[in-house]
């Protein structure tokens, strides 16, 4: 069974600066998907940024950004010119690509961001 | 507006009691999902479907039942033999996998907060 691990509880950054949340899962399959979801006090899961692994190129949208390492399994999730916004409980999550009807996502524990103004 | 829908936002049950979660969606997707979220833990799935009238269990389905009588609702009963009911418990839906290019989403409902008093 997959396993996807957030090890940072908690990380705060100041407003407008550059934070790194970390993930890495563990798998053996050689293609699926990873996500970061992002969860406000609204408790909204709202989704983030998606990286297919036959991808070598790691995605990016506006702010975020992910590196994505296969061979080490991790995926880390980059926020640039960090905002108020921002602020929320973030997870990581990974999906086979296996080919059927539903998609069962894997979740790690997640990792509270707090934006200093 | 497409969306999913979940009611009711707080729920409190007696010891005991068997109580229903509602879950729709007018995105006219065939897969459905129950996560189930605690402090610390990120999201555990519960159950999942596929199609109308066939679901699967998740990691977490003991004390749990769904059925799936409508493309559009999957509702959830917790039942009095789970033990420790108290969560925010999520509903889900995307479209079936249709392979890798495919953008199989998830979207997520707002949540129901469940209390055991």
């Amino acid at each position: 069974a997959q396993t996807v691990t957030q090890s940072q509880p908690e990380m705060s950054v100041q407003e407008a600066e550059t934070v790194t949340l970390s993930c890495t899962y563990d798998t053996s399959e050689s293609d699926y998907y990873l996500f970061w979801y992002k969860q406000p006090p609204s408790r909204q899961m709202i989704l983030v940024i998606r990286q297919e692994a036959y991808k070598q190129q790691n995605a990016t949208e506006n702010r975020f950004s992910v590196n994505f390492q296969k061979a080490a399994k991790s995926f880390s999730l980059k926020i640039s010119d960090s905002q108020l916004g921002d602020a929320a409980m973030y997870f990581c999550a990974y999906r086979s690509s296996v080919l059927q009807g539903a998609q069962k996502l894997v979740f790690g524990q997640g990792t509270r961001l707090t934006i200093n103004p | 507006d497409g969306g999913i829908t979940q009611s009711p936002k707080y729920l409190f049950r007696k010891e005991g009691q068997n109580v229903t979660l509602s879950c729709e969606q007018n995105l006219n997707h065939d897969a459905m999902y129950w996560y189930r979220q605690d402090p610390g833990q990120g999201l555990r799935l519960i159950y999942y479907s596929q199609i109308v009238n066939d679901f699967q269990k998740g990691d977490i389905a003991e004390g749990y039942s769904v059925s799936r009588e409508k493309k559009e609702s999957f509702p959830l009963t917790v039942t009095s033999a789970q033990k420790n009911p108290t969560a925010f418990y999520l509903c889900a839906s995307s479209i079936p996998n249709l392979g890798l290019a495919a953008n199989n989403e998830q979207f997520f409902g707002p949540g129901t907060r469940l209390t055991v008093l």
